[in-house]
């Protein structure tokens, strides 16, 4: 099946720094989607993004869907402690149901 | 709008007993339910997809008798872990999509599974 690699699996950086985290994939999707999960919560969608090249942002936050429909990268800018969590990656094909989501990315923020 | 319900949040029972985990889309229409399981540190691991009225396709791997799926309307989906053993601790996750074709997974809160 499908999958993912989500990197890095964990950074540990400090308060007001920027934030990359990248997802790839062998074969194309058609969504990609990044949530952030709080220990002990559920992930949370962040953005959502439904064409290949395309570059949204939510606040801090900047996502874009790779134009190879392979990949897609999630930027955290002027990163604050409560930034901390692990952040997943998730391609989906549309009418395909489930989402294929990558291993996380651990964010850890020193104030 | 997109609001996932989980219930309940902890559970702590004795080895050999069921428990029942409710997911409710709260302002949407759930066409396809989702249940994954979560161990520390690691990422989510799909159980299986349901839709509404049909039978749920589980994983590779994930016994059907042990945990059984029920999605019986467009707004709730319930998981049942049968006769629990300390090996199915865990974290237990529903996500729901549906409202609109093309809608993200919305994930409820988790239940956190304990069996003593």
């Amino acid at each position: 099946g499908q999958q993912l690699n989500q990197s890095p699996q964990s950074m540990f950086i400090q308060e007001g720094e920027d934030v990359s985290m990248n997802c790839t994939s062998s074969s194309i999707f058609n969504t990609w989607l990044w949530y952030k999960q709080d220990p002990g919560e559920g992930p949370v969608l962040l953005i959502a993004l439904y064409k290949a090249g395309e570059l949204t942002s939510n606040g801090r936050l900047t996502a874009q869907f790779g134009i190879t429909r392979k990949d897609s990268f999630l930027n955290i800018s002027a990163s604050i402690p409560s930034d901390v969590g692990i952040y997943f990656c998730a391609g989906r094909n549309t009418n395909a149901g489930k989402s294929t989501f990558g291993d996380g990315t651990t964010l850890t923020v020193k104030p | 709008g997109a609001v996932v319900s989980q219930h309940p949040s902890w559970v702590i029972c004795k080895s050999g007993t069921s428990v029942k985990i409710e997911c409710r889309s709260l302002d949407f229409q759930a066409t396809t339910m989702f249940w994954y399981r979560q161990f520390p540190k690691q990422s989510l691991m799909l159980m299986a997809t349901s839709n509404e009225g049909s039978k749920a396709t589980y994983e590779q791997g994930v016994e059907k008798d042990k945990f059984l799926i029920n999605h019986a309307s467009l707004t709730l989906s319930t998981l049942t872990v049968t006769s629990a053993h300390p090996e199915d601790s865990s974290f237990y996750i529903c996500s729901a999509s549906g409202g609109y074709s093309n809608q993200p997974q919305h994930f409820g809160d988790g239940t956190r599974l304990s069996i003593l």
